[in-house]
């Protein structure tokens, strides 16, 4: 039972255009929420997150919007660049006792020049 | 600054061996760590975490333990690795559950 879901498993953007990156969840509890970028053989590193108080939380190129009613959440990169090309994982937590981060499948953008 | 740190970055082992990971988070007291583990396909699984010394909670049944000796120390098991625990695994930390963690370099297990 997938409560953080990521449909798309890849993307690929013109290199200066904008990457929209989507994730569904499907937890009414969870009340905040995370992207992770993802190199190949690396760690997550964390990116931005955001409160269910809020619906979009911006940090340089990157901002991040929640539509609390269709539990959906949405990273936007703008403009993309080649180097922003990794696996974007959306995470999120507070679902009741689920204190723990939640984290969908990943989708893989490719930024191209 | 907190840094964490996970070893080996990667390790191929024999179906049957012992298997032990280990990960030291420095510059924080009392984090919460956690293991995780990208298999292909499955996004990033959760398999342990630990809210202090000697607590362990498991989220899958499987064929790993952990254990948390020390504050800062986590470490992942295993008595006889099983072909299907191969794996990237991940250790993390973070301040609270359910906030940001941080995640080390990650291990490529190869059970063979």
């Amino acid at each position: 039972d997938q409560q953080v879901k990521q449909n798309s498993p890849s993307l690929s953007v013109q290199e200066g255009r904008i990457s929209i990156l989507n994730c569904d969840y499907t937890n009414s509890m969870f009340d905040y929420f995370l992207w992770y970028k993802k190199y190949p053989a690396e760690g997550p590193t964390f990116l931005i997150s955001i409160s269910s108080i809020k619906d979009k939380n911006e940090d340089g190129r990157f901002t991040v919007f929640l539509n609390k009613s269709a539990k959906h959440l949405s990273l936007h990169i703008v403009p993309s660049q080649p180097g922003d090309s990794a696996v974007y994982f959306c995470a999120a937590s507070g679902g009741g006792s689920q204190g723990n981060l939640i984290f969908g499948k990943g989708t893989k953008l490719s930024v191209k020049p | 600054s907190q840094t964490i740190h996970q070893w080996p970055a990667t390790l191929v082992q024999p179906v049957g061996s012992p298997l032990s990971l280990e990960c030291t988070v420095e510059g924080t007291s009392n984090p919460n760590l956690y293991w995780y583990r990208q298999a292909a396909g499955r996004g990033l699984q959760l398999l342990f975490y630990s809210v202090g010394i000697g607590q362990i909670s498991s989220e899958v049944p499987q064929n790993l333990s952990a254990s948390r000796p020390q504050d800062r120390q986590f470490i992942l098991s295993s008595k006889k690795l099983l072909l299907s625990d191969s794996g990237f695994y991940l250790c993390a930390w973070s301040v609270g559950l359910g906030t940001e963690a941080f995640f080390g370099q990650g291990t490529r297990l190869t059970v063979v």
